[in-house]
């Protein structure tokens, strides 16, 4: 079946460092690729996502590119923040059935320090 | 144009009662989705649901959980005779259509059972 692994966490990072949190996918199709963000006591946001290989996926100078090749979508930022610590989900969809589920990666829990 | 919204944010229940957890989908959206997370480890897909239809409950425990999501009002998730391993946050996603649309999740509901 399909499933999502992601670098464990917690990734401490100092204010305007460099951000990188691995993903890499097992699906039997060509899944679309998402990151969620989900902060303190709240629920997931959709951070950005690519629904084909060699896409970019954008957002809030979050950046990760669908690699089919290595089967991999690396959530990247140039200078994280402290308002950017939070839990990181990558997930996939595959949708072979005709509807679209979502699967989930553990999590990756950043924080970043001032 | 308001998310998804579930309801109670927080529920407390003691052992054997029952907990119901409500969701109305964003403006528009037909299909609902309900996922849950434990502590600690990522959101696991319990059930996919469309008006008054379960199309997939394949994540759903064998007994005690139901959900219903009928032609009117929101969608119902229901524990009867809840038990400490219930304790989880409860995630209600929907999204417009089915395959490859983005799929929205609400604030959750964070069940403890004491």
């Amino acid at each position: 079946g399909d499933s999502v692994t992601q670098m464990e966490g917690p990734v401490t990072l100092s204010e305007e460092a460099f951000l990188t949190i691995n993903c890499t996918y097992t699906a039997t199709g060509y899944p679309s690729l998402f990151w969620y963000v989900q902060y303190p006591g709240e629920g997931l946001q959709l951070l950005l996502k690519a629904t084909k290989a060699d896409d970019k996926g954008s957002n809030k100078g979050f950046e990760a590119t669908y690699r089919k090749e290595t089967t991999s979508f690396h959530l990247e930022k140039g200078s994280v923040q402290v308002s950017d610590s939070a839990v990181y989900f990558c997930a996939l969809s595959e949708g072979n059935s005709g509807y679209s589920t979502l699967t989930f990666g553990k999590g990756t829990m950043l924080l970043v320090s001032p | 144009n308001a998310g998804v919204m579930q309801n109670p944010r927080h529920l407390v229940r003691r052992r054997g009662q029952e907990a119901r957890l409500r969701c109305s989908p964003m403006k528009g959206h037909s299909h609902v989705y309900w996922y849950r997370q434990l502590p600690e480890e990522g959101l696991k897909f319990m059930v996919y649901l469309q008006k008054e239809n379960i199309i997939d409950e394949s994540g759903m425990p064998k007994e005690r959980f139901s959900a219903e999501f009928p032609k009117e009002g929101p969608s119902i998730l229901r524990i009867q005779q809840v038990v400490r391993g219930d304790s989880a946050a409860y995630f209600c996603a929907s999204s417009q259509g089915q395959h490859r649309d983005t799929i929205y999740f609400g604030e959750g509901s964070w069940l403890t059972v004491v």
